[in-house]
């Protein structure tokens, strides 16, 4: 089993529609979690954390985090052209709180 | 604020020749600092990772190196490149428990 999975997709989502991106996580005693944008050819750009169970929201962006489940999402509403680009789910290791572990990451493209 | 310079942004290197790629952060103290690598439509590798001057925990035993020899520098080094080498190379800086924050890469194609 892979420490941190998601769909690789291409995810496809009609332009102001919104987004549903999910990942799932192996270690139960992780604290951090974090969702990282990737335009093609870019580095990798942070752009939601979250660490308590619940939904944590900036802006069109909404994380949410299922401790129980090992279960984190990302909704992004009212979804852009600008937001086609790869999303990485990325979260800390409890053994190693120095250390993160990224998923493969999911494809996501907005169709006009 | 705290700001990462990695460099060069791209770089073609023939095989078995040696490579060094420096990254250095602005703005903080302390930091931990990572190299990753990322093959062209994969996912990111963990390479090195490092708390403190000097300390350089190394994830996949490969041809690569790192050196931290200063509190923000941290280095990475090969002495001859493979043809496997060849990625996107990415330095990222932390604190503990936050998100990294990643310079912008070099492109490594090795020939």
């Amino acid at each position: 089993q892979k420490e941190v999975e998601q769909n690789s997709g291409p995810l496809s989502v009609p332009e102001g529609a919104i987004a549903s991106l999910n990942c799932t996580y192996s270690d139960r005693g992780s604290q951090s979690f974090f969702w990282y944008r990737q335009y093609s050819g870019k580095s990798p750009e942070l752009i939601m954390s979250i660490y308590s169970n619940g939904d944590k929201e900036d802006g069109r962006f909404t994380a949410q985090l299922n401790k129980a489940s090992q279960y984190v999402s990302l909704l992004i509403r009212d979804s852009q052209p600008s937001d086609s680009a790869t999303y990485l789910c990325a979260v800390n290791l409890y053994s190693s709180a120095s250390k993160i572990i990224f998923g493969s990451g999911t494809r996501l493209s907005i169709r006009p | 604020s705290q700001t990462i310079h990695q460099w060069p942004a791209t770089l073609v290197q023939p095989v078995g020749s040696p490579l060094s790629l420096e990254c250095t952060v602005e703005g903080t103290s302390n930091p931990n600092l990572y190299w990753y690598r990322q093959a062209a439509g994969r996912g990111l590798q963990l390479l090195f990772y490092s708390v403190g001057i000097g300390q350089i925990s190394s994830e996949v035993p490969q041809n690569l190196s790192a050196s931290r020899p200063q509190d923000r520098q941290f280095i990475l080094s090969s002495k001859k490149l493979l043809l496997s080498d060849s990625g996107f190379y990415l330095c990222a800086w932390s604190v503990q428990g936050g998100g990294y924050t990643f310079g912008s890469g070099t492109r490594l194609t090795v020939v």
